[in-house]
């Protein structure tokens, strides 16, 4: 399968641990995105990455939050500090060009 | 605000009763509308990219259209397997490389046998 793979598909944390996320976007893709999606609402945009640089953040990104690209291939999403309000699933996208193709997600939940 | 607007925000059909799924857009400059479906507990998988008003495009039972303010996907003689939420989303035309998409809530579709 040569798509979008993260991982953990699932994590449960307790409130004021810190948690990462990894994504492997498709091989030939130098653009990264993450997502946050909450219940019943579409994904909202967090961050993107053209090769390893970060080119834009969302203001929903607190300080948080950190993502990195290291060499422009894998991604790590990291939350430092999770609150009850973190949980949700993140999603990783990769494009070529416009069009941008998801990964599963990582469901998170901070209890 | 740029946003975007999909209703209804639910559909139960019978199989094979065909209709329409609305998304409608206000945005400075569009640079691409995109349709994706998504299934419960997984990530939004790509349907259409279209780009400019009058542009249309077609995938099995579904054709997406596209006007300078709305977009629709229409579904003919939808299956049980189509059940879905369907996700509309633009990305704006932008000078500093911005490329996130922003999506509306979605369409949940039921399609009963």
């Amino acid at each position: 399968d040569t798509g979008v793979s993260q991982d953990p598909r699932h994590k449960i944390t307790k409130r004021g641990q810190n948690v990462t996320f990894r994504c492997d976007p498709i091989s030939e893709h130098n653009r990264l995105y993450w997502y946050r999606q909450t219940l019943g609402q579409g994904p909202e945009f967090l961050t993107y990455f053209q090769n390893e640089a970060q080119l834009e953040k969302s203001r929903l990104l607190s300080d948080r939050f950190s993502a990195e690209r290291p060499k422009g291939s894998f991604s790590t999403l990291e939350i430092q500090r999770t609150e009850q309000g973190d949980s949700a699933m993140y999603l990783c996208a990769s494009s070529p060009r416009e069009t941008q193709y998801f990964g599963p997600g990582t469901r998170l939940l901070v209890l | 605000e740029d946003q975007v607007t999909q209703s209804p925000e639910a559909l139960r059909l019978q199989e094979g009763e065909s209709s329409s799924l609305n998304c409608s857009y206000t945005v400075s400059g569009l640079r691409g509308l995109f349709w994706y479906r998504q299934d419960p507990g997984k990530g939004p998988e790509f349907l259409f990219t279209l780009y400019s008003a009058g542009e249309e495009k077609e995938k099995e039972r579904l054709k997406a259209t596209l006007t300078k303010k709305e977009s629709f996907l229409h579904i003919t003689a939808p299956k049980p397997e189509d059940s879905a939420t369907y996700l509309c989303a633009y990305c704006e035309v932008s000078g500093g490389g911005a490329d996130g998409l922003t999506f509306g809530k979605g369409t949940h579709l039921i399609i009963q046998p």
